[in-house]
């Protein structure tokens, strides 16, 4: 019983640099989500995917891609990290709609961007 | 900026107390879900309360809700050590794209002393 498994879960990069945070859910849901944590400011949204093969913007997009690469998996790209994206970021998966259901989180991968 | 703020930011218990958090939010909402986050982990799903609802149970937890005054409370009953962690409320909006979205508040930290 895995749930939601995200990797790396520590990582330090340099203003630039880019990354990518894997995540993987084996509880045949379709919808995926990436979240942020960032102190004070709850969890914010960066972008979900529906279903498979498809993805959409969050409420804080920028400066990230996605992929769905099946229905299993669901990456966050950083492709220049910034230290405003020093953050904790959280994968999350769902069996319905964006809001009707409850959501299933991984332990999250906490990034530091020096 | 955040749809559900929740009230106190911090609560400090001693066990055996039951621990009141409040969430209050700005918009209509299609439900109101609750979510626990132990130091250093992922968020855990802890109920779910729809907008027609206006109390539920689940074990020594109560919500309620009341659409009128956009807030809800979450009651934990003679809580325990292990009850320490952060709670979030989420309130499930619909959006003009139908997908609609789960909106987190910044949390209420609760710590119970033995």
């Amino acid at each position: 019983n895995a749930g939601v498994t995200q990797t790396p879960k520590f990582q330090v990069l340099k203003t630039g640099q880019s990354m990518t945070l894997q995540c993987a859910q084996d509880m045949n849901h379709n919808s995926m989500y990436w979240y942020r944590q960032d102190p004070g400011m709850g969890l914010r949204l960066i972008y979900y995917s529906a279903s498979e093969g498809t993805t959409d913007k969050g409420e804080v997009p920028n400066g990230y891609n996605v992929s769905r690469l099946n229905k299993r998996e669901f990456s966050l790209r950083l492709e220049s990290a910034a230290p405003s994206q020093t953050s904790v970021y959280f994968c999350a998966s769902g069996w319905t709609g964006g809001f009707t259901g409850e959501l299933f989180f991984g332990e999250g991968s906490r990034l530091t961007v020096l | 900026s955040q749809q559900g703020e929740e009230d106190p930011q911090a609560l400090s218990i001693q066990e055996g107390e039951n621990a009141t958090m409040n969430c209050s939010y700005k918009t209509s909402i299609n439900n109101l879900q609750w979510y626990r986050q132990n130091s250093g982990r992922g968020l855990v799903h802890l109920i779910l309360i729809r907008s027609n609802e206006r109390e539920k149970h689940s074990g020594r937890l109560r919500v309620t809700l009341d659409t009128s005054k956009k807030s809800s409370s979450l009651l934990i009953t003679a809580s325990r050590a292990a009850d320490t962690a952060s709670y979030f409320c989420a309130t499930g909006v619909m959006t003009t794209d139908s997908w609609g979205k789960l909106q987190f508040g910044a949390g209420t930290q609760v710590v119970v002393t033995p």
